[in-house]
């Protein structure tokens, strides 16, 4: 079975600044997805990245990017230039490859509370 | 954008009587759904995975005749639990894929449990 683990229960940064948020994971699958959701205040799950395990360029969007490590089975998630609404709950997730019945059954790390301070 | 809600936002209900969950893909067929469960505080728990016209495929640990589940329409899934007790209370969120395989998340229902 997969596992996922973000060790950081909370992170603080200053507005502007940059966080790095930690997640690492546990498979024996080869090929997989790995996402980084943000839960805000209202409870709807928001897509903040995502990357493709076979893929080795590390997914960017925007202020958000990722150092995806496979042989370390690591994901963190760099917000570079945090803004004030970036403060929510952020999930690292894992999920079973595309194109399988399993692709979206995600397992989800225990969450990491991000605080922005202005 | 494909939206994917979640009806209702909020329910309360008396311990022992059932509850139903609508998720509903708006604009898009959804043939495989997932319902997670998620604590205050704490991280999200797949449920069950739903896919249209087939029985629901239910997590280690999770009780198919508590949480009822049914997918009869390539957009709609519903989670009903039944016979409610004060435990139940939590926050119940679905997603649905899409053939295309992007996945979108329900706004959530909250269920508090008297």
């Amino acid at each position: 079975a997969q596992t996922v683990t973000q060790s950081q229960p909370e992170m603080s940064v200053q507005e502007a600044e940059t966080v790095t948020l930690s997640c690492t994971y546990d498979t024996s699958e080869s090929d997989y997805y790995l996402f980084w959701y943000k839960q805000p205040p209202s409870r709807q799950m928001i897509l903040v990245i995502r990357q493709e395990a076979y893929k080795q360029q590390n997914a960017t969007e925007n202020r958000f990017s990722v150092n995806f490590q496979k042989a370390a089975k690591s994901f963190s998630l760099k917000i570079s230039d945090s803004q004030l609404g970036d403060a929510a709950m952020y999930f690292c997730a894992y999920s079973p490859p595309r194109g399988g019945t399993s692709y979206g059954k995600l397992t989800f790390g225990q969450g990491t509370i991000l605080t922005v301070h202005p | 954008g494909a939206v994917v809600s979640q009806h209702p936002s909020r329910v309360i209900c008396k311990s022992g009587t059932s509850v139903k969950i609508e998720c509903r893909s708006l604009d898009f067929q959804a043939t495989t759904m997932f319902w997670y469960r998620q604590f205050p505080k704490q991280s999200l728990m797949l449920m069950a995975t739903s896919n249209e016209g087939s029985k629901a495929t239910y997590e280690q640990g999770v009780e198919k005749d508590k949480f009822l589940i049914n997918h009869a329409s390539l957009t709609l899934s519903t989670l009903t639990v039944t016979s409610a007790h004060p435990e139940d209370s939590s926050f119940y969120i679905c997603s649905a894929r899409r053939r295309s395989g992007e996945l979108f998340f329900g706004e959530g229902s909250r269920l508090t449990v008297l």
